[in-house]
């Protein structure tokens, strides 16, 4: 099973900043495969990412994403409040779908 | 727009089997994947597995010998069981879409759409 760790578990930012977070594969990733979601408390995980770098519908342009083989990163320009949230990468291989640990996103 | 949405008892006795379905509004459940992915109070996302429209399934490996999935396209939904439960199954259970897009000449895949979730305490 193909193992992702994210880093930083958290990252304390301020509002205007510029957020980079980090996902690593114990095995390389198809980049067709890794995705990127946003969840907030009390709700459904909401997809950003899908194909390492392209943004899902309605996702604004101030996130953007990066990476191949095993190293993935998620980026967000500038932060809005409305960003502080947590994010899971997501993988698929070939023991099925694995998700990160999480990176925490809160306001500094 | 598709919506989807849990129904199933929040409280199951040890040992005996979890039971959810997912009802999918707005679209057909034809031709796509659908998934279950929990989420323990206060951790990470888990995939459970997939079902495809037509009743081909796939599950994650060390859930495979306890859970099930089937599929009634009559009434647009799909269903899990996962028997044998134990204090470790506690999770929020969370149904979901699984899309394929293309990225440039890329196929890729995502879960696209989420439902609410709904909470499973496996408890006596």
């Amino acid at each position: 099973e193909i193992v992702l760790t994210q880093s930083p578990g958290t990252l304390s930012l301020s509002p205007g900043e510029r957020a980079t977070l980090s996902c690593r594969a114990s095995q390389s990733v198809s980049s067709g495969y890794l995705a990127w979601y946003q969840q907030k408390p009390g709700q459904a995980p909401r997809l950003l990412m899908y194909g390492a770098s392209t943004r899902a519908s309605g996702i604004p342009d101030r996130f953007s994403g990066s990476g191949s083989e095993t190293d993935f990163t998620l980026t967000i320009s500038r932060l809005e409040p409305e960003d502080f949230a947590v994010y899971y990468c997501q993988q698929y291989g070939d023991s099925g779908y694995t998700f990160g640990q999480g990176t925490k996103l809160e306001i500094k | 727009q598709v919506l989807l949405h849990e129904s199933g008892p929040g409280l199951v006795k040890p040992s005996e089997t979890l039971s959810l379905t997912c009802s999918v509004s707005g679209g057909s459940i034809s031709s796509y994947y659908w998934s279950w992915i929990r989420q323990p109070p206060g951790k990470g996302l888990e995939w459970v597995g997939y079902i495809y429209s037509s009743g081909t399934t796939d599950f994650k490996p060390s859930l495979k010998s306890r859970v099930t999935m089937s599929v009634d396209t009559s009434k647009n939904q799909f269903s899990m069981n996962l028997n044998s439960v134990t204090a470790a199954d506690t999770a929020m259970y969370y149904c979901a879409r699984l899309s394929y897009f293309w990225s440039g000449p890329l196929k890729c895949d995502a879960f696209d759409i989420w439902s609410q979730g709904t909470m499973v305490t496996v408890s006596s």
